[in-house]
């Protein structure tokens, strides 16, 4: 039982370049989110999504796309890569937007 | 606007220094609050959920409590091992989080 695996761990691309992060989670959760974590801004939401093929925003989604097309997978998209995307990503899921969110352990990007 | 601060920014115990940690929040009609423990290079790991003004939960050194007004987070004699940042988030559409207290527990 993996819980949330986000995948890749780690990427640096440069300014402008494309690329899209995945989320899988194997607890059979309606909700899935996506965050980003900064130094002295704690983790603010991006995108989350309340069951297969739907998605909603969150505070900062200026700059990113989001995918749900299987109910256990949630995809988040960078179109064209800026340094200030520069953060750690994580992805969560829940059963309801009451139940506490389970997370993943990561991503690191740096844009340069 | 919903808005969650965490005090102290950081805190620095002896092993066996018990202390609290400081969740304060302005929330419409809050219908939860939950507390996260993350370690460096992980995601956060749920701690506890608390619902109403007067509920708490404990877990080992841990106790959460829960006011009108602020959520507190007990720790009772700490190891080094407790330490950590300790995240807590107030339930809206979806969670609002606070930026954390990092907690260092020295021997």
């Amino acid at each position: 039982n993996a819980g949330v695996t986000q995948t890749p761990k780690f990427r640096v691309l440069k300014t402008g370049q494309s690329m899209t992060l995945l989320c899988a989670q194997d607890m059979n959760h309606e909700y899935m989110y996506w965050y980003r974590q900064d130094p002295g801004m704690g983790l603010r939401l991006i995108h989350y999504s309340v069951g297969e093929g739907t998605t909603a925003k969150g505070e900062v989604p200026d700059g990113y796309n989001v995918s749900r097309l299987k109910k256990q997978n949630f995809l988040l998209g960078l179109e064209s890569a800026a340094p200030s995307q520069t953060s750690v990503y994580f992805c969560a899921s829940s059963y309801s937007r009451l139940e506490p969110q389970h997370f993943g352990d990561g991503t690191r990007l740096s844009i340069l | 606007e919903d808005q969650v601060t965490q005090s102290p920014e950081a805190l620095r115990l002896q092993e066996g220094e018990s202390s609290s940690l400081n969740c304060s929040y302005t929330v419409s009609g809050l219908r939860g609050l939950f507390w996260y423990r993350q370690d460096p290079g992980k995601g956060p790991e749920f701690l506890f959920t608390l619902y109403s003004a007067g509920e708490e939960k404990e877990k080992e050194r841990l106790k959460a409590t829960l006011t009108k007004k602020e959520s507190f987070l007990h720790i009772t004699a700490p190891k080094p091992e407790d330490s950590a940042t300790y995240l807590c988030a107030v339930f809206n559409t979806p969670l609002v989080f606070g930026k954390g207290t990092r907690l260092s527990v020295i021997a």
